[in-house]
């Protein structure tokens, strides 16, 4: 089975502060993604990566950064936490192949809180 | 660009009636969609998808959904609800672009009443 591992389940973080939320999926996976869940919005994508050192920006990228120095590991930087972007941070990834349905294979989540 | 729609925000039915989700989408290619399940604190589960081939599909735990391209809709159903049932629900479509990335739904949470 693929898993998707989110090194934390909790958070709690003061404004301002750097925040690190780290990623690792055993399937060798080419894409990851990091998304958003908000109550009533759903999921939000952040950024997504589609190989090693490649990024693209999602539909809510501001205030965040990504980092993806090897094929298993995608980690989302909040460079300068604020209260706005508590939230359940969602990691997934996916095989781009051939016959491939785009399935997500998601993390359990990370929940941030910032004070 | 593609989007989704899921008509209903809360749905609540009692157990053993059926379970209707309703699901719009649009896009500007022939999509492929999924329906997601989330249970209260759990990760997100994949219950079905369509992929272009058949237009009823089939997923786990007895729950199906219907294509229908002239109504744009991917509704989800289950014959018979169950207790277990109770959870959040996305519909979903893929991206343009070929990168594979995913657009969620806002969500339907599902309540079964004993």
């Amino acid at each position: 089975d693929v898993k998707v591992t989110q090194s934390s389940r909790y958070l709690v973080k003061r404004t301002g502060e750097k925040v690190f939320l780290e990623c690792v999926q055993d399937m060798d996976h080419e894409n990851m993604f990091w998304y958003r869940q908000d109550p009533g919005l759903g999921l939000r994508l952040i950024y997504f990566s589609y190989d090693v050192k490649m990024k693209e920006k999602g539909d809510i990228p501001e205030g965040y950064s990504v980092s993806r120095e090897k094929k298993e590991r995608f980690s989302l930087i909040l460079e300068s936490a604020s209260t706005n972007q508590t939230s359940m941070y969602l990691c997934a990834s996916s095989s781009p192949g051939a016959g491939s349905t785009g399935e997500l294979f998601f993390g359990e989540g990370s929940r941030l809180t910032v004070l | 660009a593609q989007s989704v729609t899921q008509l209903d925000s809360h749905v609540s039915v009692s157990e053993g009636t059926p379970v209707l989700l309703r699901c719009n989408y649009s896009s500007s290619y022939s999509p492929s969609l999924f329906w997601y399940v989330q249970h209260p604190n759990k990760g997100l589960q994949l219950l079905l998808k369509y992929t272009s081939a058949a237009t009823l599909v089939k997923g786990i735990n007895g729950f199906e959904a219907e294509f229908k391209k002239s109504e744009t809709s991917f509704h989800l159903t289950k014959p018979s609800a169950h207790m277990s049932d109770a959870a959040e629900y996305f519909c979903v479509v893929t991206r343009e672009g070929g990168r594979r990335a995913l657009t969620f739904g806002s969500g339907t949470r599902l309540q079964v009443q004993p």
